[in-house]
């Protein structure tokens, strides 16, 4: 079946440790999206790709870093410099970039906790 | 993108049709309204889009006012597994655009 599958669905990172989240998807799309949510909010976009080896900052970039190497995949590194990084992260993809009534698909989400 | 308003939380009845309100008074008319909905502990979902005339899908109805300023998503007969947040989203025409998500409403439904 094709979907965006996100793994580890639960990660532990020690302070000062860089972590890197998966995000593969099988539906050939062109765009993909990672946001973050916190406890009781809505999503916060972090970074997005419209095509390979390109790639956006969202509204919440600062301590994170991502690559687009190829089209089914767009990795998340969650780095030292991310003061709070507690979070749930969800991966998100989307076919023809460029038209307004395509929806986006999400993954089942990584939740990231501090030892 | 424009914003979006909606209540923070509404409650329904097991088996009732329940009416989730948006105001988006700012919309243009490029501007696609989308539903999505998240289930506790998962990624949000598609629900459903439009842009000028109601649509039916499997999952909901959305209901479009003639001026575009407000919509409703209808669910016909609410079950447990609706009890999600809803987020009600413009999405502009040309989709260049990540989606913005909002608060939501966090509807909760009563056996």
């Amino acid at each position: 079946d094709g979907g965006i599958t996100q793994s580890p669905k639960y990660l532990f990172r020690k302070e000062g440790q860089n972590v890197t989240l998966s995000c593969e998807q099988n539906l050939n799309h062109d765009a993909m999206y990672w946001y973050r949510q916190d406890p009781g909010q809505g999503l916060r976009l972090i970074y997005y790709s419209q095509i390979v080896n390109d790639f956006q900052k969202g509204d919440i970039a600062e301590g994170y870093s991502v690559s687009r190497e190829k089209k089914e995949s767009f990795p998340l590194t969650v780095t030292s410099a991310q003061k709070n990084p507690t979070a749930f992260y969800l991966c998100a993809s989307r076919y023809v970039f460029g038209q307004g009534n395509q929806p986006q698909h999400f993954g089942d989400g990584t939740r990231l906790s501090i030892l | 993108d424009a914003k979006t308003t909606q209540p923070n939380s509404m409650e329904s009845n097991e088996e009732e049709p329940v009416h989730l309100p948006c105001n988006h008074s700012t919309i243009s008319g490029t501007d696609y309204i989308h539903w999505y909905r998240q289930l506790p502990s998962q990624g949000p979902e598609y629900v459903i889009h439009g842009l000028t005339s109601n649509v039916n899908n499997r999952m909901a109805s959305l209901a479009i006012a003639e001026d575009r300023k407000s919509s409703t998503l209808i669910l016909h007969r609410a079950t447990l597994r609706d009890a999600a947040v809803y987020y009600c989203i413009l999405r502009d025409f040309s989709g260049n655009t990540p989606l913005v998500f909002g608060k939501g409403t966090r509807l909760s439904v009563i056996a």
